[in-house]
């Protein structure tokens, strides 16, 4: 089955313990980005990459970090995570040439 | 930089009927790509259709279209025939094109939430 699959779907942390949120395409997509979804604040894109070493910065970057060493794994890390941090995060991929992105199914995560 | 404003934050809705969730954007690029996406209460995020600054054609897919008014600088999704499982949150999103982005810099609205009642 073709999916973006995120681990881990919910996760509680303490503030500056460093943790890495998985992401993982099946489609070989050239594309995929992260988002956070925040109350009254839309989705949000933190990072973008085009292809496999190429990444760029998207709206709030500050506080996250991103690698693309692979072309099915996108993970977000968090070096030094902060209650402000606290948001449901998506990752998302997209075949270049195409306008539908598949997104995953969410992290909930929560920084106390 | 570009915005999105979806200033509708709740919409009510008859079964059957058609709804219009509205959305306007500010960019000051000539080629743009504009989006909406659904997002039931399960929480995934569904793509639903798509409309290019260029397509002189407003977007179609099944009972959703875009009503795309470039000169007042709108895109309003038109959903036709409303269901009970349409009841979700709904986005509009852009994004520039030729700006070497590969149509990835993506901006979304706040959402509007849409309820379908029997």
């Amino acid at each position: 089955e073709a999916q973006v699959t995120q681990n881990p779907r919910y996760l509680i942390t303490v503030t500056g313990k460093k943790l890495t949120v998985t992401c993982s395409q099946n489609m070989n997509h050239e594309y995929m980005s992260w988002y956070r979804q925040d109350p009254g604040l839309g989705l949000r894109q933190i990072y973008y990459s085009m292809n496999v070493e190429v990444t760029d910065k998207g709206d709030v970057p500050e506080g996250y970090k991103v690698s693309r060493k692979e072309k099915r794994n996108f993970p977000l890390i968090l070096e030094s995570p902060s209650p402000n941090q606290t948001s449901l995060y998506f990752c998302a991929s997209r075949k270049r040439g195409a306008y539908e992105q598949y997104f995953g199914p969410g992290t909930r995560l929560t920084v106390t | 930089a570009q915005k999105i404003t979806q200033t509708q934050p709740g919409m009510f809705v008859q079964e059957k009927e058609a709804v219009t969730l509205d959305c306007t954007y500010d960019t000051s690029d000539q080629s743009y790509g504009l989006f909406w996406y659904k997002q039931p209460s399960s929480g995934e995020m569904i793509f639903l259709i798509y409309q290019g600054s260029y397509d002189e054609q407003n977007a179609t897919e099944g009972r959703y279209s875009l009503n795309f008014q470039k000169a007042r600088k709108s895109a309003n999704l038109v959903i036709s025939a409303s269901q009970l499982g349409d009841s979700a949150m709904y986005f509009c999103a852009m994004t520039p094109r030729g700006k070497g982005t590969g149509f990835q810099k993506l901006v979304f609205g706040t959402g509007t939430r849409l309820l379908v009642s029997p």
